[in-house]
């Protein structure tokens, strides 16, 4: 069974600061996704990474895919309050299915 | 355009009415998803749609019945619900990808569903 394992599961930080969130597994995944979501609404696609070591910016977020294509990292440099929301990874595990990982909870205090 | 739209935003229902919960696409997309998500936990699947058949029901109880008129809408038809089926409803739609695909989901902005 496919997993991905996200850490930590909540981080409160303040503003400026910088942050990783991490996702793990023990499977090859063909491309990883990173969303966003906001309290009572859906999520919001930020990126997909596809090629082992790939790394994306999306202004201040980088994201990193491992060259085993195992793990992926989101990296936040000088968090705002307006990044503040529920971080998922989600991959595809066969045709049309898709597993999510555990959540990201972040906070960022003004 | 990556909208997915959804109504209605939220849904209060009692244990014997019959709702339906909408969903539509305009991208092309040929598969469409059903997720059923609790506070603070990732969203579950429910169902998918390929190309208006329905390809994969997560063992989904038979009071939640999901229909797919054509390739831009999807429904989920409620009836007699219980209290613990409250939760945030989304749907998602992708492109076509087989296994070992590139696969990205675009969701819609769900509804929140109340049961009483």
């Amino acid at each position: 069974t496919q997993l991905l394992e996200q850490s930590p599961q909540f981080l409160s930080i303040q503003e400026g600061e910088n942050l990783t969130v991490y996702c793990n597994s023990s499977s090859v995944f063909s491309s990883l996704q990173w969303y966003r979501q906001e309290p009572g609404e859906g999520p919001v696609l930020l990126v997909t990474v596809v090629t082992g070591g790939e790394v994306k910016k999306l202004k201040r977020l980088t994201f990193q895919f491992g060259d085993a294509r195992k793990d992926s990292s989101l990296h936040i440099t000088a968090a705002q309050p307006g990044d503040t929301g529920l971080y998922l990874c989600a991959g595809p595990t066969g045709t049309y299915k898709y597993i999510f990982g555990t959540g990201t909870r972040l906070k960022v205090l003004a | 355009d990556t909208e997915v739209t959804q109504t209605p935003k939220h849904l209060v229902m009692g244990m014997t009415n019959k709702k339906s919960l909408k969903c539509e696409q305009h991208m092309g997309h040929r598969a469409m998803y059903w997720y059923k998500q609790k506070a603070k936990k990732p969203p579950e699947l429910m169902f998918v749609y390929s190309y208006e058949k329905l390809s994969i029901n997560e063992s989904v109880p038979s009071r939640f019945s999901p229909e797919c008129p054509n390739s831009s809408l999807l429904n989920l038809h409620l009836h007699a619900l219980q209290p613990e089926d409250s939760a945030l409803y989304l749907c998602a739609s992708s492109r076509y990808f087989g296994s070992g695909g590139r696969g990205e989901q675009y969701f819609g902005p769900g509804t929140r569903l109340t049961v009483t």
